[in-house]
Parts: C-alpha cells; structure tokens; sequence
C-alpha cells in the first residue's frame, strides 16, 4: 500500500544543535515531496519541496532536505536549531499522476521540542 | 490580502446537530481542500475540488458533503454531527491542479461534539 511514513513521533534537540526529521515514502514511482511545519494553533506552511533534479533542497527558515531513491527518503535537516523551531513537522507526498488529480498525503508528524 | 479564512475557529455541537464550515480564499486558487487533524493521525484529506462545480471525495468523506459554488468558498457540511467528527479542521488551497502547487492553509475550525 502506498504510505509515508515519519518514524520519530517526538524529538528533543539543544538549541545550536543539528536536527534531522525523518521521512520514509512507498510508491511506485517517485513522487512529489513536500515538508511542512505547523506552529501551535496555526495552520501549515510549506518548508520546502522536490519534483525532479538536484537531491538537496534549499527552503525557507534555513532547512534543506536530501531525497534519496535507493532509500526512498526525504529527510529534512537543519545545521543549528533555533528555539522558535519547535513545532510540529509534516512530510507530505503526492502520487506522480501528470494530469489532474491532487491528493497530497500526510505523513503523522514529528513535534520538535528545543531546550534552550 | 487575507489567504484562507475559516470561520467558525471554535465549536461545540451535540451529537445529531448539523452545521457548516466556512472557508474562503482571495487568492483566485483553482484547488480546495479540506483535512481533519486529530492526535498521531496527521491530517487526512476529506474532500476536494479542482474548481467551481466539481468536488470529489478524499481519504475519509463519510458524514461530510461539500460543495464548490465559486472559486472563492468551499464550505464543509456536518449533517448529523457524531462524536467521531471531533477534530480540527483545516481548509487548504492552491492555485495549481496537477499537485506541484504549494498549498495555503487556515487557520483551522475546532469542532467539539458531545
């Protein structure tokens, strides 16, 4: 069955420290990639996202992301953790379809907590 | 330039009683959605539209109908509120069909049913 899958429910890091979230996807072909973060009581915001090309994805609030084929992964990664990082992160992927449809999956999330 | 507005941010509901979320966008996006939020559950996608007139179902429909009269709104309806409809509930668009589109999120609906 299609799915993605984040395997961190919770993760606790330092500020300063590196972070990196996990992502795990099953389909088919490869599809489109996305990460998104949810601050408390807020709607989503788009990190980053990859179609095709280079591996390693720029986003915003200094995250990147590498996707990796052979592993079918896309895991978000951040050199130095700031405390108004801690939020709830989402991968998300939509199936390769070409043409019409749009069902974006969500993957269960991982909350971040930052220690100051 | 408001994004996605969702209307009512609190409700509570008893079990039977119908309503209606709101959600309109002032961003002209072709695509809306709807997804309910509940712990360890991530969000999953009830239902969609690719423009005015057409709707189609998501992952978890049952107990919810839409409807896409304009570009602008897409309201999600409760006939019969159950228990198991208490969620958040967050409405989404994006100006592109073909899911290569950023989509823009609410600020989301709380929906209490009792």
């Amino acid at each position: 069955a299609q799915s993605v899958t984040q395997p961190d429910i919770h993760i606790t890091v330092s500020e300063g420290a590196s972070l990196e979230l996990r992502c795990n996807y099953s389909y088919g072909a490869t599809p489109y990639l996305f990460w998104y973060v949810q601050s408390p009581g807020q709607g989503l915001q788009l990190l980053l996202k990859y179609f095709s090309g280079d591996t390693l994805v720029q986003g915003i609030k200094g995250f990147e992301a590498e996707f990796k084929r052979s592993q079918s992964s896309f895991n978000l990664r951040k050199p130095s953790v700031h405390w108004s990082d801690a939020a709830e992160y989402f991968c998300a992927v939509v199936p390769y379809s070409g043409a019409g449809s749009y069902q974006l999956t969500f993957g269960k999330g991982t909350k971040l907590s930052v220690i100051p | 330039n408001a994004g996605v507005t969702q209307t009512p941010k609190f409700q509570v509901l008893k079990t039977g009683q119908s309503m209606t979320l709101q959600c309109a966008q002032d961003m002209n996006h072709e695509y809306m959605s709807w997804y309910r939020q509940d712990p360890g559950m991530g969000l999953r996608l009830i239902h969609y539209s690719v423009g005015a007139g057409i709707t189609d179902q998501g992952e978890v429909p049952n107990g919810y109908n839409v409807s896409r009269s304009t570009t602008e709104d897409f309201p999600l309806r409760l006939l019969s509120a159950a228990p198991s409809q208490t969620s958040v509930y967050f409405c989404a668009s994006s100006l592109q069909r073909g899911g290569k589109g950023e989509l823009f999120f609410g600020e989301g609906s709380r929906l209490t049913v009792l």
